[in-house]
Protein backbone atom coordinates (compact mmCIF):
# COMPACT_ATOMS: atom_id res chain seq x y z
CA UNK A 1 0.00 0.00 0.00
CA UNK A 2 1.02 3.41 -0.72
CA UNK A 3 0.82 6.60 1.10
CA UNK A 4 1.88 10.17 0.77
CA UNK A 5 2.28 12.72 3.79
CA UNK A 6 2.60 16.82 2.90
CA UNK A 7 3.91 18.38 5.86
CA UNK A 8 2.78 22.12 6.04
CA UNK A 9 -0.75 23.00 4.47
CA UNK A 10 0.54 26.39 3.63
CA UNK A 11 3.47 27.73 3.47
CA UNK A 12 4.66 31.40 2.89
CA UNK A 13 7.83 32.59 1.62
CA UNK A 14 9.27 35.52 0.37
CA UNK A 15 9.49 36.52 -3.00
CA UNK A 16 13.91 35.65 -4.03
CA UNK A 17 13.46 32.91 -1.42
CA UNK A 18 13.85 29.29 -1.42
CA UNK A 19 11.06 27.21 -1.67
CA UNK A 20 10.70 24.28 0.24
CA UNK A 21 7.63 21.53 0.29
CA UNK A 22 7.91 18.74 1.74
CA UNK A 23 6.57 15.02 0.90
CA UNK A 24 7.48 11.42 2.44
CA UNK A 25 5.87 8.54 1.08
CA UNK A 26 5.24 5.07 2.05
CA UNK A 27 5.15 2.08 -0.31
CA UNK A 28 5.69 -1.58 0.14
CA UNK A 29 7.57 -1.54 -3.38
CA UNK A 30 9.48 0.87 -5.07
CA UNK A 31 7.74 4.03 -6.13
CA UNK A 32 6.82 6.37 -9.00
CA UNK A 33 7.00 9.82 -7.47
CA UNK A 34 5.25 13.09 -8.87
CA UNK A 35 5.00 16.69 -8.10
CA UNK A 36 2.06 18.50 -9.62
CA UNK A 37 0.82 22.30 -9.53
CA UNK A 38 -2.52 23.78 -9.54
CA UNK A 39 -3.65 27.17 -9.99
CA UNK A 40 -6.74 28.64 -8.86
CA UNK A 41 -9.82 26.95 -10.79
CA UNK A 42 -7.43 25.10 -12.84
CA UNK A 43 -6.36 21.04 -13.46
CA UNK A 44 -3.02 19.50 -12.78
CA UNK A 45 -0.05 20.33 -14.13
CA UNK A 46 2.61 17.60 -13.88
CA UNK A 47 6.04 19.80 -12.45
CA UNK A 48 8.18 16.89 -12.43
CA UNK A 49 8.93 12.79 -12.06
CA UNK A 50 10.84 10.39 -10.42
CA UNK A 51 10.59 7.04 -12.47
CA UNK A 52 13.96 5.21 -10.84
CA UNK A 53 16.54 7.10 -12.67
CA UNK A 54 18.57 10.23 -11.38
CA UNK A 55 17.52 10.96 -8.16
CA UNK A 56 17.63 14.50 -8.50
CA UNK A 57 14.94 15.47 -11.17
CA UNK A 58 14.81 18.71 -12.62
CA UNK A 59 11.52 19.79 -13.71
CA UNK A 60 9.39 23.29 -14.73
CA UNK A 61 9.68 26.36 -13.86
CA UNK A 62 13.45 25.54 -11.58
CA UNK A 63 11.86 23.48 -9.81
CA UNK A 64 13.77 20.10 -8.70
CA UNK A 65 13.43 17.14 -5.90
CA UNK A 66 15.81 14.76 -4.51
CA UNK A 67 14.60 11.17 -3.87
CA UNK A 68 15.90 10.02 -0.78
CA UNK A 69 15.22 6.40 -0.01
CA UNK A 70 16.86 6.29 3.22
CA UNK A 71 14.49 8.84 4.75
CA UNK A 72 11.23 8.03 2.08
CA UNK A 73 11.17 11.84 0.62
CA UNK A 74 11.00 13.62 -2.06
CA UNK A 75 10.92 17.77 -1.24
CA UNK A 76 10.19 19.80 -4.12
CA UNK A 77 12.85 22.79 -3.93
CA UNK A 78 13.10 26.00 -5.93
CA UNK A 79 16.31 28.17 -5.04
CA UNK A 80 14.00 31.63 -5.46
CA UNK A 81 10.52 32.34 -5.34
CA UNK A 82 8.58 33.99 -8.14
CA UNK A 83 5.72 35.52 -7.11
CA UNK A 84 3.89 33.30 -10.30
CA UNK A 85 4.82 30.54 -7.90
CA UNK A 86 1.90 31.18 -5.74
CA UNK A 87 -0.24 27.98 -5.98
CA UNK A 88 -1.12 24.36 -3.79
CA UNK A 89 1.60 21.63 -5.13
CA UNK A 90 0.43 17.86 -4.41
CA UNK A 91 2.66 15.35 -4.06
CA UNK A 92 1.76 11.69 -5.44
CA UNK A 93 3.14 7.98 -5.72
CA UNK A 94 2.34 5.18 -7.84
CA UNK A 95 3.41 1.83 -7.44
CA UNK A 96 6.59 0.94 -10.18
CA UNK A 97 4.99 -2.54 -10.34
CA UNK A 98 2.25 -3.65 -12.97
CA UNK A 99 -0.81 -2.97 -11.93
CA UNK A 100 -3.69 0.14 -12.43
CA UNK A 101 -0.72 2.85 -11.31
CA UNK A 102 -3.25 4.55 -9.23
CA UNK A 103 -2.03 7.80 -7.58
CA UNK A 104 -2.22 8.40 -4.50
CA UNK A 105 -2.19 12.21 -3.80
CA UNK A 106 -1.17 13.95 -0.34
CA UNK A 107 -3.13 16.74 0.87
CA UNK A 108 -1.13 19.32 -0.86
CA UNK A 109 0.88 22.45 0.32
CA UNK A 110 -0.60 26.30 -0.72
CA UNK A 111 2.59 28.28 -1.48
CA UNK A 112 1.56 31.77 -0.62
CA UNK A 113 4.87 34.12 -1.89
CA UNK A 114 5.07 37.24 -0.03
CA UNK A 115 6.57 40.77 -1.91
CA UNK B 1 1.20 16.83 -28.03
CA UNK B 2 -1.53 14.50 -27.27
CA UNK B 3 -3.56 15.34 -24.27
CA UNK B 4 -6.69 14.06 -21.82
CA UNK B 5 -9.70 16.19 -23.00
CA UNK B 6 -12.70 16.32 -21.24
CA UNK B 7 -16.34 17.73 -21.27
CA UNK B 8 -18.37 19.78 -20.34
CA UNK B 9 -15.42 21.73 -18.49
CA UNK B 10 -18.23 23.09 -15.98
CA UNK B 11 -21.70 21.31 -15.52
CA UNK B 12 -24.71 22.85 -13.22
CA UNK B 13 -27.36 20.56 -11.99
CA UNK B 14 -30.17 20.07 -9.52
CA UNK B 15 -29.92 17.58 -6.59
CA UNK B 16 -31.22 14.35 -8.19
CA UNK B 17 -30.01 14.82 -11.67
CA UNK B 18 -28.14 12.34 -13.72
CA UNK B 19 -25.06 13.48 -15.01
CA UNK B 20 -22.36 12.18 -17.22
CA UNK B 21 -18.80 13.15 -17.59
CA UNK B 22 -17.19 12.75 -20.49
CA UNK B 23 -13.14 12.06 -21.53
CA UNK B 24 -11.11 11.57 -24.12
CA UNK B 25 -7.97 9.54 -22.94
CA UNK B 26 -5.26 9.71 -25.10
CA UNK B 27 -5.45 7.26 -28.15
CA UNK B 28 -2.51 4.72 -27.33
CA UNK B 29 -3.17 4.82 -23.83
CA UNK B 30 -4.46 1.31 -22.09
CA UNK B 31 -5.70 2.49 -18.25
CA UNK B 32 -8.14 4.98 -17.64
CA UNK B 33 -8.89 6.69 -14.14
CA UNK B 34 -11.70 8.85 -12.62
CA UNK B 35 -10.49 10.95 -10.10
CA UNK B 36 -12.21 14.19 -7.53
CA UNK B 37 -11.24 17.51 -6.28
CA UNK B 38 -13.71 18.60 -3.31
CA UNK B 39 -12.88 22.03 -3.18
CA UNK B 40 -10.36 23.08 -0.79
CA UNK B 41 -9.33 19.49 -0.35
CA UNK B 42 -6.80 16.46 -1.86
CA UNK B 43 -7.60 14.65 -5.21
CA UNK B 44 -9.10 10.93 -4.38
CA UNK B 45 -8.83 8.08 -6.57
CA UNK B 46 -12.17 7.13 -7.55
CA UNK B 47 -12.26 4.40 -10.32
CA UNK B 48 -9.70 2.78 -12.37
CA UNK B 49 -10.75 1.13 -15.80
CA UNK B 50 -8.52 -1.66 -18.02
CA UNK B 51 -9.41 -4.00 -20.73
CA UNK B 52 -13.29 -2.63 -20.58
CA UNK B 53 -13.67 -3.31 -16.66
CA UNK B 54 -13.47 -2.14 -13.84
CA UNK B 55 -10.08 -3.17 -12.01
CA UNK B 56 -10.13 -0.81 -8.85
CA UNK B 57 -12.46 1.21 -6.91
CA UNK B 58 -12.51 3.29 -3.75
CA UNK B 59 -15.31 3.21 -1.85
CA UNK B 60 -16.70 6.72 -2.24
CA UNK B 61 -17.28 5.08 -5.84
CA UNK B 62 -21.16 3.65 -4.36
CA UNK B 63 -23.98 2.46 -6.36
CA UNK B 64 -24.78 5.89 -7.95
CA UNK B 65 -21.33 5.87 -10.13
CA UNK B 66 -20.62 4.18 -13.16
CA UNK B 67 -18.15 4.26 -16.07
CA UNK B 68 -17.99 3.29 -18.85
CA UNK B 69 -16.17 2.82 -22.82
CA UNK B 70 -18.72 2.65 -24.93
CA UNK B 71 -16.97 3.51 -28.09
CA UNK B 72 -13.34 2.96 -28.09
CA UNK B 73 -12.61 6.64 -27.58
CA UNK B 74 -14.95 7.93 -25.00
CA UNK B 75 -14.28 7.08 -21.28
CA UNK B 76 -18.04 8.50 -19.07
CA UNK B 77 -18.68 8.97 -15.91
CA UNK B 78 -22.13 9.05 -15.24
CA UNK B 79 -23.56 9.96 -11.51
CA UNK B 80 -27.35 8.43 -11.07
CA UNK B 81 -28.82 10.88 -9.41
CA UNK B 82 -26.88 13.61 -8.20
CA UNK B 83 -26.48 14.91 -4.37
CA UNK B 84 -24.95 18.26 -3.21
CA UNK B 85 -21.70 16.54 -1.77
CA UNK B 86 -20.90 15.21 -5.64
CA UNK B 87 -20.43 19.27 -6.29
CA UNK B 88 -16.49 18.80 -6.78
CA UNK B 89 -13.70 18.86 -9.14
CA UNK B 90 -13.74 15.60 -11.33
CA UNK B 91 -10.25 14.27 -13.04
CA UNK B 92 -9.77 12.37 -15.77
CA UNK B 93 -6.56 10.35 -16.71
CA UNK B 94 -4.90 7.41 -19.05
CA UNK B 95 -1.61 5.99 -18.51
CA UNK B 96 0.44 3.93 -20.67
CA UNK B 97 1.73 0.66 -19.80
CA UNK B 98 4.68 0.31 -18.19
CA UNK B 99 5.82 4.21 -17.49
CA UNK B 100 3.68 5.09 -14.86
CA UNK B 101 2.93 8.27 -15.40
CA UNK B 102 -0.61 9.95 -15.52
CA UNK B 103 -1.71 12.33 -18.25
CA UNK B 104 -4.56 14.26 -16.39
CA UNK B 105 -7.29 16.53 -18.21
CA UNK B 106 -8.30 20.04 -17.25
CA UNK B 107 -11.22 18.62 -15.35
CA UNK B 108 -14.75 19.04 -15.09
CA UNK B 109 -16.48 21.26 -12.49
CA UNK B 110 -19.71 19.89 -11.57
CA UNK B 111 -22.10 22.03 -8.99
CA UNK B 112 -25.31 20.34 -7.60
CA UNK B 113 -27.69 22.49 -6.62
Amino acid sequence: AQSVTQLGSHVSVSEGALVLLRCNYSSSVPPYLFWYVQYPNQGLQLLLKYTSAATLVKGINGFEAEFKKSETSFHLTKPSAHMSDAAEYFCAVSPTTSGTYKYIFGTGTRLKVLA
Amino acid sequence: EPEVTQTPSHQVTQMGQEVILRCVPISNHLYFYWYRQILGQKVEFLVSFYNNEISEKSEIFDDQFSVERPDGSNFTLKIRSTKLEDSAMYFCASVRENTGELFFGEGSRLTVL
